[in-house]
């Protein structure tokens, strides 16, 4: 089956930190730049990061929120994508969606899902 | 940063009607669109790619288009299973950006 499984959500307290996994499974991870998009209770989507393939030598993206504190990584041989969190904040709270990112030319969207880990940032 | 702006925060109608949501980015993104649909409690789902492309899967009654900064997701004949949030989203340049979201309820 063709899926996305993340885990190692929880609750961590401002200033801590905590590194999400992505399994892939069903088609051929190294093949595609996998995302990372976040969404806080009631809230609406947010894109984290991204991190390219082998022949774009794994480089990564950040959105400003997030730059300096969110490190994203992949390992192909374990079709695997961690996030690694550090410095949390409060707003950091939301569920973390492991996604893959089609690649067709122009066209450059989202097009497979985890079903999300939820972080929550409290004390 | 390229905003996204959605247009209305929330919409109203009835199963049957016709009803279009609005999508405009500060700068010009050609046709670097997408357009997601999103129920409670689950992830996403990619409806529309390049501001008109039909994802594979995805019911006729639903188009996109736009091109430059604005753009619509037409929904033809509204089905109960419609009811949802639909999310629009750029990918021109880094970092991509959502739109902020558009409620669609049962009238």
């Amino acid at each position: 089956e063709v899926q996305l499984l993340e885990s190692g959500g929880g609750l961590v307290q401002p200033g801590g930190s905590l590194r999400l996994s992505c399994a892939a499974s069903g088609f051929t991870f190294s093949d595609h730049y996998m995302d990372w998009v976040r969404q806080a209770p009631r809230k609406g989507l947010e894109w984290v990061g991204r991190i390219r393939k082998k022949t774009n030598d794994y480089t990564t993206e950040y959105a400003a929120s997030v730059k300096g504190r969110f490190s994203i990584s992949r390992d192909d041989s374990r079709n695997s994508m961690s996030l690694q969190m550090n410095n949390l904040k409060t707003e950091d709270t939301a569920v973390y969606y492991c996604v893959r990112v089609f690649n067709g030319g122009s066209q450059w969207h989202l097009d497979l899902w985890g079903r999300g880990a939820l972080v929550t940032v409290s004390s | 940063d390229i905003q996204m702006t959605q247009s209305p925060s929330t919409l109203s109608a009835f199963v049957g009607d016709r009803v279009s949501i609005t999508c405009r980015a500060s700068q010009s993104i050609t046709t670097s669109l997408a357009w997601y649909q999103q129920k409670p409690g689950k992830a996403p789902k990619v409806l529309i790619s390049k501001a008109s492309s039909l994802q594979s899967g995805v019911p006729s009654r639903f188009s996109g288009s736009g091109s430059g900064t604005e753009f619509t997701l037409t929904i033809n004949s509204l089905q109960p299973d419609d009811f949802a949030s639909y999310y629009c989203q750029q990918y021109s340049s880094y970092p991509v950006t959502f739109g902020q979201g558009t409620r669609l309820e049962i009238k």
